[in-house]
């Protein structure tokens, strides 16, 4: 079992849509939480880190975390064409960050 | 931008070469994680430099070896290639003073082996 799992897609959603992108993780000692954009062939774009449990909310973004579930997601809203990318959710305790495979996720105009 | 800088973008070695691969960190920045990334898959973490000592190592053979300079860039040092070691090969860094873990990507040296 690997410590991320999150499912590839790929998802498709059209334009203006909320989208919700979510992961699991087994590992307890996780404390930092993470979601990266990619785009293709760049390296990925910190968008948002949670410590611990809760919610975070960044303009049209959100992160949540449940530790009592090891559930994590993120939510876009009014999704833009722009949005188009892989998404990628991260867990880690103090040094390394463990990442789930990605998700595929195309706004169509 | 993340102010963080890797070179070469793209690189072509044959099977048995070494590669050596560079990583300048964001300003303010005193720590330097690397990852490898293969196709359709999420970043695996090959291992950490902070204050110029390796902090913590991923499931990577003795091979893939790194460096960190006193003005905290790195190189990331890869003997032996195989088939598999083709992939992007990703610098992040961060800062021990807010937490280790809050990394910053920089676009990636891509690695084809032949």
């Amino acid at each position: 079992q690997k410590e991320v799992e999150q499912d590839p897609g790929p998802l498709s959603v059209p334009e203006g849509a909320i989208v919700s992108l979510n992961c699991t993780y087994s590992n307890s000692a996780f404390q930092y939480f993470m979601w990266y954009r990619q785009y293709s062939r760049k390296g990925p774009e910190l968008l948002m880190y949670t410590y611990s449990s809760g919610n975070k909310e960044d303009g049209r973004f959100t992160a949540q975390v449940d530790k009592s579930s090891k559930y994590i997601s993120l939510f876009i809203r009014d999704s833009q064409p722009s949005d188009s990318a892989t998404y990628l959710c991260a867990g880690g305790g103090n040094e390394k960050l463990t990442f789930g495979t990605g998700t595929r996720l195309t706004i169509i105009p | 931008e993340t102010g963080v800088t890797q070179s070469p973008t793209h690189l072509i070695k044959t099977r048995g070469q070494q590669v050596t691969l560079r990583c300048s960190s964001q300003s303010g920045h005193n720590t330097v994680s690397w990852y490898q990334q293969a196709l359709g898959q999420g970043p695996q973490f090959i291992f950490q430099y902070y204050r110029e000592e390796e902090n913590g190592r991923g499931n990577f053979p003795p091979r893939f070896s790194g460096l960190q300079f006193p003005n905290y860039s790195s190189e990331l040092n890869v003997n032996a290639l195989e088939l598999d070691d083709s992939a992007l090969y990703l610098c992040a860094s961060s800062t021990a003073a807010i937490a280790k873990n809050i990394q910053y990507f920089g676009a990636g040296t891509r690695l084809s082996v032949l």
